[in-house]
């Protein structure tokens, strides 16, 4: 049972590459989650997808986009990566849709932008 | 705004004690509150949860308080191992917010053998 798989674990582009950061769960869980973590700052939600078909803005959207493939899989796209765009990314589940349901986080892809 | 955080940003703990990390939390209308684990290189783990509704839940050598008069949450581990080195965070969701969870910015914690 793998919970939340991402992939790549590590990456390093260069200013103005483009790349899609991969998140597969095998938890049936219908919520899904894209944060960026840098220090100091805590989690910051990018996107969210609250169910299969559905796709919503976080806080730090801007240079991103999500795709909700299926159930299992949600993707984030960076088109034209930027130096402020090196952090740590972590996809999350979560079961019931909304409310009183921890998220469950996978162990992250490291992005480098030079 | 509001935000979540967290009263000192680490904290050195004897192997055997007992652990007390606090978070203060200023929005008031959050009714629910996760504490997570974080080790080096890995994403956060789920440790345990409370609802606004209740002032103190118990888990395995875990213990999580809710003092909403005061906006506190604290999260007690006891008898503290070596495993328990990691950053722990606490998270709120605001009563107004179905997806948005707010994090704080993590505790460090060292456990000294």
């Amino acid at each position: 049972n793998a919970g939340v798989t991402q992939t790549p674990k590590f990456q390093v582009l260069k200013t103005g590459q483009s790349m899609t950061l991969q998140c597969a769960q095998d938890m049936n869980h219908n919520s899904m989650y894209w944060y960026r973590q840098d220090p100091g700052m805590g989690l910051r939600l990018i996107y969210y997808s609250a169910s299969e078909g559905t796709t919503d803005k976080g806080e730090v959207p801007n240079g991103y986009n999500v795709s909700r493939l299926n159930k299992r899989e949600f993707s984030l796209r960076l088109e034209s990566a930027a130096p402020s765009q090196t952090s740590v990314y972590f996809c999350a589940t979560s079961s019931i849709q909304g409310r009183n349901s921890p998220l469950h986080f996978g162990n992250g892809t490291r992005l480098t932008v030079t | 705004g509001e935000s979540v955080g967290l009263h000192l940003p680490t904290l050195s703990v004897q192997e055997g004690d007992n652990s007390i990390i606090n978070c203060a939390y200023s929005n008031s209308a959050s009714d629910y509150f996760i504490w997570y684990k974080q080790e080096s290189g890995k994403g956060p783990q789920f440790i345990i949860d409370i609802r606004s509704n209740m002032d103190k839940r118990q888990g395995q050598r875990v213990t999580v308080l809710l003092n909403k008069t005061v906006k506190h949450l604290s999260l007690q581990i006891a008898a503290t191992q070596p495993g328990d080195s990691a950053v722990y965070f606490c998270a709120e969701r605001p009563l107004v917010s179905d997806y948005k969870l707010s994090f704080g910015a993590g505790t460090t914690v060292t456990v000294r053998a």
